[in-house]
């Protein structure tokens, strides 16, 4: 059973385009993150949703969009594409009470063309 | 500001070769202490939560202690198959947010 899951794998795309990184959790868990790793495999986040309402938000450019429809799925759309944007993107899952610890999914890792 | 930092940056490890991994944190208010493998193309695997200083959590070869300042991630008699990236990451009283350390990449030689 896979905890949390994230489509695509991979996406290569070229400059300017927009795309959607989709990510579910079947843990019951009520907060979701995206997490943005660079090249040299530093985790920054990016967004957290807790109970479908956004709660971080990281200086991240608006051309970021978190989308959660419910509490078990937080997608991430990403408008007019940049070369920085390539990097491995994480969604994790974590329950607020309790240990709090976070569960990521496999990662998506996106290339800019 | 609430920072994470972990050394070494990459640790080479014969096996059987016993070392520990530093991670040093300042947070305000800690929460919790996280301690994550990576292995290549894979997403960070939990491996061990520390709330206070003094205490310590074990899973096989592997043991996490915690001051106030810093974690240790000790590896006893370390196999080829403990290679990986091992992360720390930090919560502070003040919010949701998880800062991580940039990791260690760890190689064990057979």
């Amino acid at each position: 059973d896979t905890a949390v899951s994230q489509t695509p794998k991979y996406l290569v795309t070229q400059m300017g385009n927009d795309k959607s990184i989709k990510c579910e959790q079947n843990l019951g868990h009520d907060t979701m993150y995206w997490y943005k790793q660079d090249s040299k495999k530093f985790l920054k986040i990016m967004f957290s949703y807790n109970n479908k309402e956004l709660i971080i938000n990281e200086t991240v450019p608006n051309r970021f969009s978190p989308k959660s429809p419910d509490k078990a799925h937080l997608n991430l759309h990403i408008n007019s594409l940049e070369l920085g944007d390539s990097a491995v993107y994480f969604c994790a899952s974590s329950q607020t009470s309790g240990t709090n610890e976070q569960f990521f999914g496999p990662g998506t890792r996106l290339t800019v063309l | 500001e609430d920072q994470v930092t972990q050394s070494p940056e990459a640790l080479r490890l014969q096996e059987g070769e016993s070392s520990s991994l530093n991670c040093s944190y300042t947070v305000s208010g800690l929460r919790g202490l996280f301690w994550y493998r990576q292995d290549p193309g894979k997403g960070p695997e939990f491996l061990f939560t520390l709330y206070s200083a003094g205490e310590e959590k074990e899973k096989e070869r592997l043991k996490a202690t915690l001051t106030k300042k810093e974690s240790f991630l000790h590896i006893t008699a370390p196999n080829p198959e403990d290679s990986a990236t091992y992360l720390c990451a930090v919560q502070g009283w003040t919010g949701n947010q998880f800062y991580f350390g940039t990791g260690t990449s760890l190689t064990v030689i057979p």
